[in-house]
């Protein structure tokens, strides 16, 4: 069973500039969550993907877009890239959007911004 | 609106000892509760959840949690704590009004010395 993988595993990227992230989700999973943990704070959600829609997105701007293909591996970007957008990003997988579905994370993206 | 708390930053215990971490949560109508541990430079994994029923849910590596509804908590507990146990813990409810998300406690840092 493949785990969920992330890449790049770090990122300095300069404001103003735009950033792709990349997650494939674990093997068998059809849905995919991404969060932002800022420094000494939990994971806060900004979207999830089923089926390659939108299924729910947190309080985050626009400017944060997502993208999930036909093999359930997935993409977040950032445009307009904030001081404040410094953060591990993390990508979940689980089997189904169900309510009580734990959620599988990579390690995560570390995003600098300066 | 539905949340979790969770009111220490810090904890620590001896090697051997019983530990406890602690979560309250605030949720309308019945929750689905979480607990999830996050090692350096890792993404967070699951540990246990309660959904239905018996009150003390069992977990992965020793652990268990108390589902307490007139306390209004869930506290994470282990019978006898090890060094490998150190690690960022986080509390989480995923809300009923089902816009996908999990919601996480700030996380609490537990250390087990020697």
């Amino acid at each position: 069973e493949t785990g969920v993988t992330q890449s790049p595993t770090h990122l300095i990227k300069t404001r103003g500039q735009q950033v792709t992230l990349r997650c494939s989700s674990q093997s068998g999973h059809n849905t995919v969550s991404w969060y932002q943990q800022a420094l000494g704070q939990g994971p806060q959600f900004i979207f999830q993907y089923y089926r390659e829609e939108e299924n729910g997105r947190g309080n985050f701007p626009p400017r944060f877009s997502g993208l999930q293909f036909p093999n359930y591996s997935s993409e977040l970007n950032v445009n307009a890239l904030e001081l404040d957008d410094s953060a591990l990003y993390l990508c979940a997988s689980s089997f189904h959007t169900g309510d009580n579905s734990p959620l599988h994370f990579g390690n995560g993206t570390r995003l600098t911004v300066t | 609106a539905q949340s979790v708390a969770q009111p220490e930053d810090q904890v620590n215990v001896a090697e051997g000892n019983p530990l406890t971490v602690k979560c309250t949560y605030s949720v309308s109508g019945n929750p689905y509760l979480f607990w999830y541990v996050q090692y350096p430079n890792r993404g967070l994994q699951f540990l246990l959840k309660y959904i239905t029923g018996d009150n003390l849910v069992k977990g992965s590596y020793g652990f268990e949690a108390e589902f307490n509804k007139s306390q209004t908590s869930f506290h994470l507990k282990k019978p006898s704590a090890l060094v490998s146990d150190s690690a960022l813990y986080f509390c989480a409810v995923r809300p009923l009004e089902y816009n996908n998300d999990m919601r996480f406690g700030a996380g609490t840092r537990l250390t087990v010395k020697p």
